[in-house]
């Protein structure tokens, strides 16, 4: 199984700055004859299910406001909130889907500091 | 727009088998672009997914080794909706249980039922 590993487990950022947050597989998640990685991050609300905000580790889904950005490849990636708001406040996860089972990293709990 | 309509008991008693439908509108269960799947969310084991059933020509099942030997998920066309059961559950099974549609990651969740596993 591959092991997603998020740091840190929780943050807390002023309203408008910026915040990040790192995950780590252990092992690669980058398939060469795609050139694609296989990469997710959700954010969850209390009492609500995950919610995706970026796929293949940099695409936004639609809706989702361009203050979220997803970068990396391989092992190693970050999910940026370039300026925090209220309504940002919830536990994020990085998530692999490049092979079954799938797997979650424990989750980022961000506040507002 | 998709929707996952999540139903099923909220209490199971120790031994016995936890059933969930999750009932899809906006979609086709048969549909040869998703997959349907269960994940289930406790303090103990963050988010679990548990299997998954798709169709590809024909049906396929694929299930976490965790669980493996206890669980089904099943399609159902007649309804256009899946299931899970989970069998012979023990208090460690106590969890939100969520089905949600993967196209390569997990786009439409249903609401999420809180399961509890007690005599």
């Amino acid at each position: 199984d591959i092991v997603m590993t998020q740091s840190p487990d929780s943050l807390a950022v002023s309203l408008g700055e910026r915040a990040t947050i790192s995950c780590k597989s252990s092992q690669s998640v980058l398939s060469t004859s795609s050139n694609k990685n296989f990469l997710a991050w959700y954010h969850q609300k209390p009492g609500q299910p995950p919610k995706v905000l970026i796929y293949w580790a940099s695409t936004r889904e639609s809706g989702v406001p361009d203050r979220f950005s997803g970068s990396g490849s391989g092992t190693d990636f970050t999910l940026t909130i370039s300026s925090l708001q209220a309504e940002d406040v919830a536990v994020y996860y990085c998530q692999q889907y490049y092979s079954i089972p799938y797997t979650f990293g424990q989750g980022t709990k961000l506040e507002i500091k | 727009q998709v929707q996952l309509q999540q139903s099923g008991p909220g209490l199971v008693k120790p031994s016995q088998t936890l059933s969930l439908t999750c009932a899809i509108s906006g979609d086709s269960v048969s549909a040869n672009t998703a997959t349907w799947n269960w994940i289930r969310q406790s303090p103990s084991r963050g988010l679990e997914w548990l299997g998954r059933t798709y169709y590809r020509s024909k049906w396929y099942n694929e299930y976490a080794v965790s669980v493996k030997s206890r669980i089904t998920i099943n399609p159902d066309t007649s309804k256009n909706q899946f299931s899970l059961q989970l069998k012979s559950v023990t208090p460690e099974d106590t969890a939100v249980y969520y089905c949600a549609r993967e196209i390569y990651h997990f786009d439409y969740w249903g609401q999420g039922t809180l399961v509890t596993v007690s005599s």
